[in-house]
């Protein structure tokens, strides 16, 4: 069945460092693949998303683009704050379904 | 913006209680689900609706039910609360795939229930 992987964590890293975490999926259909990330105490939240092979998705400095050559979905950003210590998810939703499929989430902690 | 709205944050409830978790959102999004969320477990899909009166079981469906009288409500139903069912729950809603786009899931900020 429809999978994602992510890396695992804790991912720690100093502020102003560069971010990568990887993600990967399996899939039968065409998916929107979608990057989340949680604050302590709070919901998830849709950082960004990208719907077709070599789409970009950006937000507040996050990138990913989706790779469908080697089925992947990596979240980067170029310079981390302490503001972006968080969980992360990568997501897929296949075009012609309804459900998500979660990745299990990578823990990020910036320092100062 | 779309809001999706959880009725509690918090929530301590007795082994043996019938515990209803409410949620809301307001952008008439036709589908909504149930997750539960566990350190080490990741997100794990409870219940899920496409519509007004239907629901489809999710991956860990037992001990739960649902109900969705109206397309903006989806409540989750704990018919015998256990201790095991102390988690984070979160709601969330979506646009169908069928509506020419991808819509992302809404997440509510979630309601961390307590069973003693």
């Amino acid at each position: 069945g429809d999978s994602v992987t992510q890396m695992e964590g804790p991912v720690t890293l100093s502020e102003e460092a560069f971010l990568t975490i990887n993600c990967t999926y399996t899939a039968t259909g065409y998916p929107s693949l979608f990057w989340y990330v949680q604050y302590p105490g709070e919901g998830l939240q849709l950082l960004l998303k990208a719907t077709k092979a070599d789409d970009k998705g950006s937000n507040k400095g996050f990138e990913a683009t989706y790779r469908k050559e080697t089925t992947s979905f990596h979240l980067e950003k170029g310079s981390v704050q302490v503001s972006d210590s968080a969980v992360y998810f990568c997501a897929q939703r296949d075009n012609y379904g309804q459900n998500f499929v979660f990745g299990p989430g990578t823990r990020l902690s910036v320092l100062p | 913006d779309v809001k999706v709205t959880q009725s509690s944050r918090y929530l301590v409830k007795r082994t043996g209680e019938k515990v209803f978790l409410e949620c809301v959102q307001d952008m008439d999004h036709e589908n909504m689900f149930w997750y539960r969320q566990d350190p080490g477990l990741g997100l794990r899909l409870i219940y899920f609706s496409y519509d007004v009166k239907m629901k489809e079981k999710g991956d860990i469906p037992e001990g739960y039910s649902v109900s969705r009288e109206k397309k903006e409500r989806f409540s989750l139903i704990l018919e015998s609360a256990s201790t095991n069912q102390t988690s984070m729950y979160l709601c969330a809603s979506s646009s169908p795939t069928g509506t020419g786009n991808n819509s992302p899931l809404h997440f509510g900020n979630g309601t961390r229930l307590t069973v003693t």
